[in-house]
Order: structure tokens, then sequence, then C-alpha cells
């Protein structure tokens, strides 16, 4: 089975500055997608970067990129000048990729304020 | 393109009773992927159907049910509802692997 760890529960930045969301994930499969997905107070799930485990390049989304260390098994999502929208929980999620299967294991999430 | 649709977007209901959850999917959607919320489980796969079959599904009793129609709408089913099942129940829809777009969810409060 997978599992997903998000070990930070809350993290603070103030705007314009920085961030970077730390998740870690245990898993026997060698291909797979990982996810980061973002959830405002209308609790909307949105989805904010994916990156698949066989490409090695990072993936970027505007102000968002990941940093994937698929030997380490962590994958940490960027946040660059961040925006008073940003205010959200963000989940970490895995996708195994098989035949038939759509199934997300999330972590706990981490609650992200943006300062004014 | 319409995004994927649940209702009724909040519920309350009685322990014992029993309660139906739909989910619209994206059009041309064929996969619909049901996820429970709740504050102390955190995110938990329920099950997935495609094409009307279910082909996935989550670590929860046999209360929990849904079904796909085939114009790939799903419901799900609670019966004899517990407190517990308390939570934002969120629907995925999704075309192809690797993707999945979230309705607004349905919130359900059992008293």
């Amino acid at each position: 089975a997978q599992t997903v760890t998000q070990s930070q529960p809350e993290m603070s930045v103030q705007e314009a500055e920085t961030v970077t969301l730390s998740c870690t994930y245990d898993t026997s499969e060698s291909n797979y997608y990982l996810f980061w997905y973002k959830q405002p107070p209308s609790r909307q799930m949105i989805l904010v970067i994916r990156q698949e485990a066989y490409k090695q390049q990072n993936a970027t989304e505007n102000r968002f990129s990941v940093n994937f260390q698929k030997a380490a098994k962590s994958f940490s999502l960027k946040i660059s000048d961040s925006q008073l929208g940003d205010t959200a929980m963000y989940f970490c999620a895995f996708m195994k990729i098989t035949g038939a299967n759509s199934k997300l294991t999330f972590g706990k999430g981490i609650t992200l304020s943006v300062r004014p | 393109k319409a995004g994927v649709t649940q209702t009724p977007r909040y519920l309350i209901k009685t322990r014992g009773q029993q309660v139906t959850l739909s989910c619209s999917p994206i059009s041309g959607h064929r996969s619909v992927s049901w996820y429970q919320q709740t504050p102390g489980q955190g995110l938990q796969f329920l099950f997935e159907y495609f094409s009307e079959t279910q082909r996935n599904k989550g670590n929860f009793p046999g209360r929990f049910s849904g079904r796909q129609f085939s114009n790939s709408r799903s419901e799900m089913n609670v019966s004899t509802l517990e407190l517990g099942d308390s939570a934002l129940y969120l629907c995925a829809s999704s075309l192809v692997i690797g993707e999945q777009y979230f309705g607004p969810g349905t919130r359900l409060t059992v008293t």
C-alpha cells in the first residue's frame, strides 16, 4: 500500500515571498503520478501541479514548481511570489499507474496562510 | 465545458436513515471516483466507477455503495447512517489516467 506524509500541519508566509511545502511518500511502484491539490475555504479541490514519476524534469506551472526526488521519495511544492489567494489547504497525493486505476492516496494536508 | 457537479450541496440526516448523493461528471468523462473527507481521517477513497462497473473500492463498510449510469452520472448511497458518516463527500471525474477533476462536494451532517 502507498502512504503519503505531510509532516507540517501549518505554514505561514508573507505576501510576495516564496514558500516550500514538503511531502514524502512510500511505494514499491516504479511508475506513478504525484500531485499537489489546493483546497481553499470554498472546499473545491483544485489541481495545482502534476508530476509523472518517469519524467526526471521537475514540473512547473507559473508560480508553482516541484522538487521531485524519486530516490528519496520526496515531492515538495514551491510557491513563488505568494499571493493572498494562495491561502488554502494543500494536499499531496499519489496515484499508481496501472491498467485501470484512478485512486488517489492523499496526505493529511497542510494549511497555508499568506499574510498581507 | 461544465465542470463536475454534485447534488445536493448540503444535507442533514438523522442516524439510522439512508442518503443518496449524486455526481455528474464532465461531459465525455467515463470514470467517476468518490472520496470522503473528515477532519480526523482526512481524504479517503471510497470507490471508482468506469462504464457502469465498479473497478476499484476503498476500505469502507458495506453500508457505502454506489452505481454509475449509462450517461456516466454516478450516485453513492449510505445506509443506516452513523454520526461518523458526517463528512464532505467529493466526487471526481477523469477522461484519462492521471487526471482527476473534482466537484464542489456534498456536505453531509448526521445528527
